[in-house]
């Protein structure tokens, strides 16, 4: 079992250039997150998924989409890159209400927006 | 504003000694509450958690306290090894909830 995997691990992008940040579990799991990091603080929500299909709102969506085609992936697509975009972002997955279960965490991407 | 607090963002130990590393939360419908260890570098990883209707929940080294009545919370590790020198991150759900708010953390140093 790979459990999260993320990538790129690093990327450096210009303002105003997009780009798609891809995450797979392959533990079957039905809850899928995308949370960034910034330095000294907790992470915040960016979106998150329930199943194939279903995408939600987080804390912070502003500036970002994702999809949920499969229960394997859930990629993040920043379009126009802001310097208030860099980050790092980890996605996370569990099996099911986040109330009973803990999620498992990919090694994160550090993006730096430039 | 943050609902879940931790106050401290960095404490040393000695090692073999005990830490405690403390979290205060504002929303008293959080019934589920957790803590993760992260190393530099990696992503979070999971520790142990604590549902509402306990006070104490145990794990080999790692005890949680939960003070509901004061909204606060613990983690004491004893005894402490070099290994528990990461980022610990504090947690909480409203049960049946999708989403967990995360504490800002705080870095924890064994010394030797």
């Amino acid at each position: 079992n790979a459990g999260v995997t993320q990538t790129p691990k690093f990327r450096i992008l210009k303002i105003g250039q997009s780009m798609t940040l891809q995450c797979a579990q392959d533990m079957n799991h039905n809850y899928m997150y995308w949370y960034r990091q910034d330095p000294g603080m907790g992470l915040k929500l960016i979106y998150y998924s329930v199943g194939a299909g279903i995408t939600d709102k987080g804390e912070v969506p502003n500036g970002y989409n994702v999809s949920r085609s499969t229960t394997e992936d859930f990629p993040l697509r920043l379009e126009l890159a802001a310097p208030s975009q860099t980050s790092v972002y980890f996605c996370a997955s569990s099996f099911g209400t986040v109330g009973s279960y803990e999620q498992y965490f990919g090694p994160g991407t550090r993006l730096t927006v430039t | 504003d943050q609902q879940v607090k931790q106050n401290s963002p960095s404490l040393s130990v000695q090692e073999g000694r005990i830490s405690i590393l403390n979290c205060d939360y504002t929303n008293s419908m959080f019934d589920y509450f957790l803590w993760y260890k992260k190393y530099p570098a990696e992503g979070p990883t999971f520790l142990i958690s604590i549902s509402s209707i306990k006070d104490k929940n145990e794990d080999g080294r790692f005890t949680v306290f939960l003070n509901k009545s004061a909204k606060h919370l613990s983690l004491h590790i004893v005894p402490s090894q070099p290994g528990d020198s990461a980022v610990y991150f504090c947690a909480a759900s409203i049960d049946r909830d999708d989403k967990i708010i995360f504490g800002k953390g705080t870095r924890l140093h064994i010394l030797p």
